[in-house]
């Protein structure tokens, strides 16, 4: 069984903090990680993909991928009330696109 | 990024009623499609695989006869709820892979159905 972890939060952070989001996943053969976000009310919206180790920065959001743990966090730097939402994280087994999991979310509340 | 539209957005019926949902890709041609159901406070519920030219492959315990998945073309999936019931009401989400490049899963914008 292929499973994708997320804490369900809600974690709570400042205007202007660094929020951090964790996800474990139980397969080592993963080809490819994605971080979506969900409005309350909304369906996901893809924010970032990442594929090898290290770090990946799209404006204030930096994916971090570590395959020997396992694990592939997200980071939203200078935090705003906007980016309060759920965070999903979803791992592709493989590139066919037939065995993507999701984790089960992180709820962020962004306090202003 | 890549579009995928997904109608009606919000659709009140009878019980009893069948209800049909469009999921279409815009920009690139899908030959997989997803659905997923979520209900209030609830994570995604992965419901069936849709298979263009072929039938759909379904979650353990989604019924395939009250919930009809055609997927007749590259860009158009359908989710047909028959004979709803106010149990069924719920968020659907349609989903589209788009291969090559980073391969990507990408969202409709949800169906939200409320059976009266």
């Amino acid at each position: 069984q292929k499973e994708v972890e997320q804490n369900s939060g809600p974690l709570s952070v400042p205007e202007g903090a660094i929020a951090s989001l964790n996800c474990t996943y139980s397969d080592r053969v993963s080809q490819s990680f994605f971080w979506y976000r969900q409005y309350s009310g909304k369906s996901p919206e893809l924010i970032m993909s990442i594929y090898s180790n290290g770090d990946k920065e799209d404006g204030r959001f930096t994916a971090q991928l570590n395959k020997a743990s396992q694990y592939v966090s997200l980071l939203i730097r200078d935090s705003q009330p906007s980016d309060s939402a759920t965070y999903l994280c979803a791992v592709n087994w493989d590139n066919a696109g037939n065995m993507l999991t999701f984790g089960g979310g992180t709820r962020l509340m962004v306090k202003p | 990024g890549a579009v995928v539209s997904q109608h009606p957005s919000w659709v009140i019926c009878k019980s009893g009623t069948s209800v049909k949902i469009e999921c279409r890709s815009l920009d690139f041609q899908a030959t997989t499609m997803f659905w997923y159901r979520q209900f209030p406070k609830q994570s995604l519920m992965l419901m069936a695989t849709s298979n263009e030219g072929s039938k759909a492959t379904y979650e353990q315990g989604v019924e395939k006869d009250k919930f009809l998945i055609n997927h007749a073309s590259l860009t158009l999936s359908t989710l047909t709820v028959t004979s709803a019931h106010p149990e069924d009401s719920s968020f659907y989400i349609c989903s589209a892979f788009r291969q090559g490049g980073a391969g990507e899963l990408f969202f409709g914008e949800g169906s939200r159905l409320t059976v009266l």
